[in-house]
Parts: C-alpha cells; structure tokens; sequence
C-alpha cells in the first residue's frame, strides 16, 4: 500500500523566506502527485499537478518537483508572506483514476 | 462553474439515524470521490466512481453506500449513523490522471 509523508508536521518561518516542504512516498508507481493547500476550517485548494512522466511545475511563486526514483516530491515557496499560513498536503494518485493517497500535511505559519 | 458543491455545510444526527451528503460537479468530470478527514488520520477515500454507474470501495468504506445515476451527482449515505462518523468530508471530482476539485466539505458531529 503507498504511504505518504510529510515532515516537518509543523514549520515557522519569518516573512520573506524561501519554504522548502517535503513529500516522500514508499511506491514510485504513480500517475501523478497534488499538492494542495488547506486554511482552517476549509476545503482543499489544488495547487500543482505533476504528471508522472514531468519533473517539475511552476506557478508564481510555487515550484514543485518530483523524484519518483527516490519517492520525493518537494514544493518550494519563494519569498514567504504572511497569507501562505496554512497547512499544505500532498496526495500521490495511485492508479489513472486518480484515487489519492494523503500525507498528513505540514502546517505552516509565516510571521510578519 | 460553480465547480464542486457540497450540502449541507453542517449537520448534527443521532446515533442509528441516516442522511445523505449531497455532492455536484458541472465540469462534465468522470471520475468523483469522497474523503473524511480525521485529526491525527489525514484524509482516506470512502468510494468513487469512475462514470455514472460504477462504484467502488475505497479504503474506509463500511457504514457508507453510494450511487452515481447521472455525470455531475455523486450523493454519499449514511445508512445508520455512528459517533465514529463525526468527521469532516470532502467530495472531489476530475478528469482521468488530472487535476483534483475538491468541494467545500461537509462537518457531520453525531451524539
């Protein structure tokens, strides 16, 4: 069974510095790996897809990688502020119908 | 598009009663999915469906029926609830191997 994992479970930042949040995944047969973003209280908000066969995605100021030879994805946020506060999820899809496989999530405050 | 909806926001039951969460999509997507979300579990898939009139289980799918008559209605039912179906729970829609919708969610306490 695929088991994703989030660490740190928790990360503090001061405004304006760069987030680094890591994926690891135990089964490098995936279709595709989301991350998504989660305020409190709310639902899930898409943030990037990337397809098994792609090695990255950019949108703004978010770039996420993947590394299915080493089970790693990793999604970098440039230039922290305050709004990205936050908890963000991965989610590896498990077959092409895209059943998603969680980590637990990385809760992320970033003080001004 | 209003993209994936969810009703009601909130609902409270007693134990043994049933409900339905209502799930809509209008983005013509074949594949939709339910997920509860727990504190210390994350999010685990209930059922999906993969076009109208085909249902599968996920990974926690005991308590919970589902049925896909039409593209944009996927309704999840709780046929006798119970406390250890307080929860929040997602629905979701996409394309085949594409990106993920998930709606507002839905906060179910039962006493």
């Amino acid at each position: 069974k695929q088991e994703v994992t989030q660490i740190p479970a928790a990360l503090s930042v001061p405004e304006g510095e760069n987030l680094v949040l890591n994926c690891s995944f135990t089964d490098s047969a995936i279709y595709n790996l989301q991350w998504f973003r989660q305020d409190p209280g709310k639902g899930l908000t898409s943030l990037l897809l990337i397809q098994s066969s792609q090695r990255e995605q950019t949108s703004g100021r978010l770039n996420a990688s993947l590394d299915k030879s080493s089970g790693r994805s990793t999604l970098y946020i440039a230039a922290s502020q305050p709004g990205d506060s936050a908890t963000y999820l991965c989610a590896a899809s498990t077959d092409s119908w895209g059943k998603l496989q969680f980590g637990a999530g990385t809760q992320v405050v970033v003080t001004p | 598009n209003a993209g994936v909806t969810q009703t009601p926001k909130f609902q409270v039951l007693k134990t043994g009663q049933s409900m339905t969460l209502q799930c809509a999509q209008d983005m013509n997507h074949e594949y939709m999915s339910w997920y509860r979300q727990d504190p210390g579990m994350g999010l685990r898939l209930i059922h999906y469906s993969v076009g109208a009139g085909i249902t599968d289980q996920g990974e926690v799918p005991n308590g919970y029926n589902v049925s896909r008559s039409t593209t944009e209605d996927f309704p999840l039912r709780l046929l006798s609830a119970a406390p250890s179906q307080t929860s929040v729970y997602f629905c979701a829609s996409s394309r085949t191997t594409g990106e993920q919708y998930f709606g507002p969610g839905t906060r179910l306490t039962v006493t």
